[in-house]
């Protein structure tokens, strides 16, 4: 079974809305990292929480984890046309092997 | 913000030829580094890890004598598609682990098999 599954896959917002993302995972993780990707990109690290924080903020974006639900939710408030990209989560695999394991992304489309 | 590269860019070529991709951390030093495919619209699939001085570690169903890695300096990592077929042409990202935690992203190649 795959890790850190987006749900939903794609999401059209007006610019100035806020954008929530959810991911889930199975396994015990040390942390979820969340990225962007513009078309045909690379990755962009946004942010990431450890397995001991429930929440960090980094500018217009707001990451929650809930371990006990091995979930997790990426909030980018007062969304902007420049948003528009696929959003992934990743978390490591643990065991020290500092893999990290990519769910299956979001594409997020802000409408100017 | 740690800057890593690939190159090429993007790369066409024809059956059974083989193509290198190169991935190269610019500002820091690399112990390790993970090689992805990424087929269109999806996610990223880790193929393996590539360590400096040592053998790759291959994720299962990836081909170790299709896909080559070498890790041949603390800076460079290079991934080898032998014989490419149609069915190799992907997106190949590479990372750069800087620390525990932090991975950085090259922007990526694009492999077409004609």
């Amino acid at each position: 079974s795959q890790q850190g599954e987006e749900d939903p896959q794609a999401l059209s917002i007006q610019e100035g809305e806020n954008a929530t993302m959810n991911c889930s995972y199975k396994t015990s993780i040390n942390n979820l990292q969340w990225y962007r990707q513009n078309s045909g990109r690379g990755l962009v690290h946004l942010i990431l929480i450890r397995s001991n924080e429930r929440e960090k903020h980094s500018g217009r974006l707001r990451v929650t984890l809930d371990t006990s639900k091995k979930s997790s939710s990426l909030l980018i408030t007062a969304s902007r046309a420049a948003d528009t990209a696929s959003y992934f989560c990743a978390t490591d695999a643990g065991g020290g092997s500092e893999k990290l394991v990519f769910g299956k992304g979001m594409k997020l489309t802000v409408n100017p | 913000g740690a800057v890593v590269s690939q190159h090429p860019s993007r790369v066409i070529c024809k059956s059974g030829t083989s193509v290198k991709i190169e991935c190269r951390s610019l500002d820091f030093q690399a112990t390790t580094m993970f090689w992805y495919r990424q087929f269109p619209k999806k996610s990223l699939m880790l193929m393996a890890t590539s360590n400096e001085g040592s053998k790759a570690t291959y994720e299962q169903g990836v081909e170790k004598d299709k896909f080559l890695i070498n890790h041949a300096s603390l800076t460079l990592s290079t991934l080898t598609v032998t014989s490419a077929h149609p069915e190799d042409s992907s997106f190949y990202i590479c990372s750069a682990r800087r620390n525990s935690y932090e991975q950085y992203f090259g922007p990526g190649t694009r492999l077409t098999v004609t």
